[in-house]
């Protein structure tokens, strides 16, 4: 079974700072892939960024940037340039072959102006 | 990306009683749709997975005389949550499967809030 980790609960930035969300998982695949959902107030999911496990190369999207260890088993979210609508729950989550989603517990993010 | 619609968005309903809640993919074909619940200020937990014209899967713990899954179609999953308890009330969430690496698209979300 796959299971996600997210050992910060809660977090705050100051506005327009750098803040990096942790993310540990285990699993016994070798092939799977690894998103970043966030979940405003309004409680839609919407995706910030994804990396397929054999892809070496760290994601990037914007002001959102991966941490991929594979080794490790780590893969944590770094947010450049903080805004205040990044203020929301950021889940971790992996998908297996199998097509199925495991999410970490989350992380409330708010970012202070 | 995907169109996905949730109905409703919020509901309330005396114990005893029964809540569908339905799912639609509105621009694809679903024949896969994952059921998460959401409890405050915790995870996504996947109770079920519905296959198109075939029985659900329920996750470990999951009661499926309880959570009824109905998938009769491409685009349209339901859940019926029978016999509602106050402990049902929660934040459900489906969310269509697609294809590997694919991101997934949820739908909005019920927020059930049993009295």
């Amino acid at each position: 079974a796959q299971t996600v980790t997210q050992s910060q609960p809660e977090m705050s930035v100051q506005e327009a700072e750098t803040v990096t969300l942790s993310c540990t998982y285990d699993t016994s695949e070798s092939n799977y892939y690894l998103f970043w959902y966030k979940q405003p107030p309004s409680r839609q999911m919407i995706l910030v960024i994804r990396q397929e496990a054999y892809k070496q190369q760290n994601a990037t999207e914007n002001r959102f940037s991966v941490n991929f260890q594979k080794a490790a088993k780590s893969f944590s979210l770094k947010i450049s340039d903080s805004q205040l609508g990044d203020t929301a729950m950021y889940f971790c989550a992996f998908q297996n072959t199998g097509n199925q989603f495991y999410f970490g517990t989350g992380t409330s993010l708010t970012v202070i102006p | 990306g995907a169109v996905v619609s949730q109905h409703p968005s919020w509901v309330i309903c005396k114990s005893g009683t029964s809540v569908k809640i339905e799912c639609r993919s509105l621009d694809f074909q679903a024949t896969t749709m994952f059921w998460y619940r959401q409890f405050p200020k915790q995870s996504l937990m996947l109770m079920a997975t519905s296959n198109e014209g075939s029985k659900a899967t329920y996750e470990q713990g999951v009661e499926k005389d309880k959570f009824l899954i109905n998938h009769a179609s491409l685009t349209l999953s339901t859940l019926t949550v029978t016999s509602a308890h106050p402990e049902d009330s929660s934040f459900y969430i489906c969310s269509p499967g697609q294809g590997l690496n694919t991101e997934a698209f949820f739908g909005q979300g019920t927020r059930l809030t049993v009295v």
